[in-house]
C-alpha cells in the first residue's frame, strides 16, 4: 500500500515564525503536491511539484514556499507564519502512470 | 479556482437509506473522481469515472457521469454510520492536478 506521511498531526506556532511541514511518501511517486484545507472552502492547492527540484504555484501560493531535494519528500514552508494561515495542511502524491492522489493524514497548524 | 461544486452541502439519513451527492463542474475534465474524509483525517480515494464513461460501480457505490450537464453523482446504497464523512467531487484534467469541490458532510444516523 502507498503510504504518505507528514511529520506532525498537530502543530502550534507564534505569529513570524518560520514552519516547517514535511510529507514523505514511499512508493516513488514523481508528482506531489500540498493543499490547505479550511471551512466551507474545500481544499486549495499551494503548490505541487512534478519531480525532484521542480516545483509549480497552484492556486493559492502567496506567503508559502516549497523544497523537494529528494523525490519522496516535499516540504513546505511558511517563511513568516501568520494567523490566516491556521489551517488543515495536506499533502499528496501521484505517480505518473496514475490517475489518483493519495494523501497524508493531514497537518492540523494553528497559527497564534 | 475551485471547479468542482457539491450538492448538498449536507446531508443527514438514517442507516438502511440511499444517500446521493451530486457535483457539478465548469470545464472539460478528463476524469471525475470521488474521495472521502472522516472527521480530521486525510482524503481517501473511492471511485473515478472517465469522461467516457457514464456509470461505474464498487461495491456499494455507484457513480454516473454525464459530461453534456457537467455533473456527476455518487450513490451510496443501504448507508451504514460507518459511512458517516466528508465526500469531495474532483475534476482530473490533463495533468495530475485535481481541481476539488467544498464537500458533502454525510452523517448516516444509527
Amino acid at each position: 500500500d502507498v503510504k504518505v506521511t507528514q511529520s506532525s498531526r498537530y502543530l502550534v506556532k507564534r505569529t513570524g515564525e518560520k514552519v516547517f511541514l514535511e510529507c514523505v511518501q514511499d512508493m516513488d511517486h514523481e508528482n506531489m503536491f500540498w493543499y490547505r484545507q479550511d471551512p466551507g472552502l474545500g481544499l486549495r492547492l499551494i503548490y505541487f511539484s512534478y519531480d525532484v527540484k521542480m516545483k509549480e504555484k497552484g492556486d493559492i501560493p502567496e506567503g508559502y514556499s516549497v523544497s523537494r531535494e529528494k523525490k519522496e519528500r516535499f516540504s513546505l514552508i511558511l517563511e513568516s507564519a501568520s494567523t490566516n494561515q491556521t489551517s488543515m495542511y495536506l499533502c499528496a502524491s501521484i505517480p505518473s502512470s496514475g490517475d489518483t492522489q493519495y494523501f497524508g493524514p493531514g497537518t492540523r497548524l494553528t497559527v497564534l | 479556482s475551485q471547479q468542482g461544486e457539491e450538492d448538498p452541502q449536507a446531508l443527514s439519513i438514517q442507516e438502511g437509506e440511499n444517500a446521493t451527492m451530486n457535483c457539478s463542474y465548469k470545464t472539460s475534465i478528463n476524469n471525475l473522481q470521488w474521495y472521502r474524509q472522516n472527521s480530521g483525517r486525510g482524503l481517501v480515494h473511492l471511485i473515478l469515472i472517465r469522461s467516457n464513461e457514464r456509470e461505474k460501480h464498487s461495491g456499494r457505490l455507484r457513480v454516473t457521469l454525464d459530461t453534456s450537464k457537467k455533473s456527476s453523482s455518487l450513490l451510496i446504497t443501504a448507508s451504514r454510520a460507518a459511512d458517516t464523512a466528508s465526500y469531495f467531487c474532483a475534476r482530473g484534467g490533463s495533468n495530475y492536478k485535481l481541481t476539488f469541490g467544498k464537500g458533502t458532510l454525510l452523517t448516516v444516523n444509527p
